[in-house]
């Protein structure tokens, strides 16, 4: 079963546009990360969120945590063609023994269009 | 800056052969996650290694099996390959535990 769930599963702006993915889990987690996947390729690490902090920023991209709701935000502002892909969250659940590994949610399909 | 490498890139095999997946790690990280993605599916993690052991195990076909080596490199053994093997498959490494994963270009496997 899914731990994530990630809403909308796609969004197409335009360029210039904000985006705002949201993403939503289950358990405790010891952090959250958010990745981007272009078409069939390798997942690039976008920035990692940790379960005491609630906004975070890299660039053009803000991620916001709420460990009592379980969700988690990426915005990423005035969008650029290039930013098309796929945008997946990532939890890397507490407790257990687990050792790190991640449960992806289902990703948003971002278009931008120029 | 060195990144995380696999090989190969492609790979092609009929059903009921086997397949070996290789997972390079940035250098220092001693920590190797392997993830399989279907298509239009999200990753899903397979097994992890940190230090050479085994450390947690997922949704991995018993026909799967894999070890992490002296050097850190990893490698997947995939046996009696069914269609439905076919998917992208990732490795990730990492030094220690939860820390952002980097992320391998990824072997795409097609089963016939």
């Amino acid at each position: 079963s899914q731990q994530g769930e990630e809403d909308p599963q796609a969004l197409s702006i335009q360029e210039g546009e904000n985006a705002t993915m949201n993403c939503s889990y289950k358990t405790s987690i010891n952090n959250l990360q958010w990745y981007r996947q272009n078409s069939g390729r390798g997942l690039v690490h976008l920035i990692l969120i940790r379960s005491n902090e609630r906004e975070k920023h890299s660039g053009r991209l803000r991620v916001t945590l709420d460990t009592s709701k379980k969700s988690s935000s990426l915005l990423i502002t005035a969008s650029r063609a290039a930013d098309t892909a796929s945008y997946f969250c990532a939890t890397d659940d507490a407790g257990g023994t687990s050792y790190g590994k991640l449960t992806f949610g289902q990703g948003t399909i971002l278009t931008v269009h120029p | 800056a060195a990144g995380v490498i696999q090989s190969p890139r492609h790979l092609i095999k009929e059903k009921r052969e086997t397949a070996t997946l290789k997972c390079y790690p940035i250098p220092r990280h001693d920590t190797v996650y392997w993830y399989q993605q279907g298509p239009g599916q999200d990753p899903q993690f397979l097994i992890s290694f940190y230090e050479k052991m085994q450390s947690d195990k997922g949704s991995i076909p018993d026909r799967f099996s894999a070890q992490q080596f002296s050097d850190y490199h990893s490698e997947l053994n995939m046996s009696s390959l069914e269609l439905g093997d076919s998917a992208l498959y990732f490795c990730a490494t990492t030094l220690g535990s939860y820390n952002e994963q980097f992320f391998g270009p990824g072997t795409r496997l097609t089963v016939l």
